[in-house]
């Protein structure tokens, strides 16, 4: 089966733009989350969506935000870029809380 | 605060000597945990489960709920075993709290 999909693969933006992300999850996976990968603060989470509703968020500020639609795909949204988004964005789907499969990532530069 | 440590940045092994990855946690509960494993130009994926207590690809990892850890092992390690490896402890189904991760390297 496909695995779980995020486009595009590589951004770049100015500071002060917004981005928006995509994720297509495993067929059948209501469960998405996302993920923000630095070298200085490892994995961070972002948000989890199920089923179109936000179930969990992490400690980021109002200017990331997330959505998941009625086909479960799902899209993060960065508002008024800064430099310190600079990152690599993982999204993850999963059946069960048991085990999240992880998509190869968009990576954002912002200059 | 929840929280995973990894306090090794990187591992390095000869082929064949046993590995000890060590991971330590601070949960209040009773925590779910697993290690994911990133191999070269691969994506993130998971390793191991300790609610399932099994071994793959020779490694294993016991939960150990009084030192508060959950170290991943490996009697003889294979120069394929060389990735990132991370500690992720499950918050509330769905949210992973990863530790900074280790790089093991294996030299033949």
């Amino acid at each position: 089966k496909a695995g779980v999909t995020q486009t595009p693969r590589y951004l770049i933006k100015t500071r002060g733009q917004q981005v928006t992300l995509s994720c297509s999850p495993i067929s059948g996976h209501r469960s998405v989350s996302w993920y923000q990968q630095t070298p200085g603060q490892g994995l961070q989470f972002l948000f989890e969506y199920f089923s179109e509703t936000q179930r969990n968020k992490g400690n980021f500020p109002g200017r990331f935000s997330g959505r998941q639609f009625s086909n479960s795909r799902s899209e993060m949204n960065v508002s008024t870029l800064e430099l310190g988004d600079s990152a690599l964005y993982l999204c993850a789907s999963s059946l069960s809380p048991d085990e999240a499969f992880f998509g190869q990532g968009t990576r954002l530069t912002v200059v | 605060a929840q929280r995973v440590t990894q306090p090794e940045k990187l591992l390095s092994v000869f082929k064949g000597a046993p590995v000890e990855l060590k991971c330590n946690y601070s949960y209040s509960g009773s925590p779910e945990l697993f290690w994911y494993v990133q191999y070269s130009r691969q994506r993130l994926q998971l390793l191991l489960r300790h609610i399932s207590r099994e071994s793959i690809k020779g490694f294993t990892a016991d939960l150990n709920k009084g030192e508060t850890s959950f170290h991943l092992k490996k009697p003889f390690a294979q120069e394929e075993d060389s990735a990132m490896y991370y500690c992720a402890l499950d918050n509330q189904g769905g949210k992973l709290i990863f530790g900074q991760g280790t790089e093991l390297s294996v030299k033949p």
